[in-house]
């Protein structure tokens, strides 16, 4: 079992809809969550970190974790086709030692005008 | 803030040789920073960890002597990769921390 999980896709969606994007992971004593996007050929940036049990919202990005379920999730709202990039999500055994995280392989989304 | 820059973006080299690549932190002093490895449609693998003025720390399977870390001042870390072979072929990234949330720009190393 992969310690970090994501449906790899794609996943289509079409302009305006929201994506959905899922992610599970093994150690259940994770204490950070990231979501980056990555587009073709280039570096990740971060887009949304989360904590604490619940929703996290900025903008049209909302990350959801469950600890108990030990996932974590992140929806973006009227998509848009520059969404289009592989979403990686990652997981961190601290709080404070943000870079030395575990990543999963991505799933990659396509925004259909 | 929290700027990290990656030197270079892209390199092609022979079979054999070494190629250096460059990470600095541009607005704050980055007291650790990791080095990741990225296979084409792969996740980011952690490779090691430098910290500045010592030794850097290697993940299991990552051999230390083919790649050579140093981070001699609090903005920059290099990585060697020496004797280069094809299948080092990769897209290398750095973080620092502070600031670990952000990634330098990448390497796209090709050895032919």
């Amino acid at each position: 079992q992969k310690e970090v999980e994501q449906n790899s896709g794609p996943l289509s969606v079409p302009e305006g809809a929201i994506a959905s994007l899922n992610c599970t992971y093994s150690d259940r004593g994770s204490q950070s969550f990231f979501w980056y996007r990555q587009y073709s050929g280039k570096s990740p940036e971060l887009i949304m970190s989360i904590y604490s049990n619940g929703d996290k919202e900025d903008g049209r990005f909302t990350a959801q974790l469950n600890k108990a379920s030990q996932y974590v999730s992140l929806l973006i709202r009227d998509s848009q086709p520059s969404d289009s990039a592989t979403y990686l999500c990652a997981v961190n055994p601290s709080r404070s030692n943000a870079g030395k995280s575990t990543f999963g392989d991505g799933t990659t989304l396509t925004v259909k005008p | 803030g929290a700027v990290v820059s990656q030197h270079p973006s892209r390199v092609i080299c022979k079979s054999g040789t070494s190629v250096k690549i460059e990470c600095r932190s541009l607005d704050f002093q980055a007291t650790t920073m990791f080095w990741y490895r990225q296979f084409p449609k792969q996740s980011l693998m952690l490779m090691a960890t430098s910290n500045e003025g010592s030794k850097a720390t290697y993940e299991q399977g990552v051999e230390k002597d083919k790649f050579l870390i140093n981070h001699a001042s609090l903005t920059l870390s290099t990585l060697t990769v020496t004797s280069a072979h094809p299948e080092d072929s990769s897209f290398y990234i750095c973080s620092a921390r502070p600031g670990g949330y952000t990634f330098g720009s990448g390497t796209r190393l090709t050895v032919v």
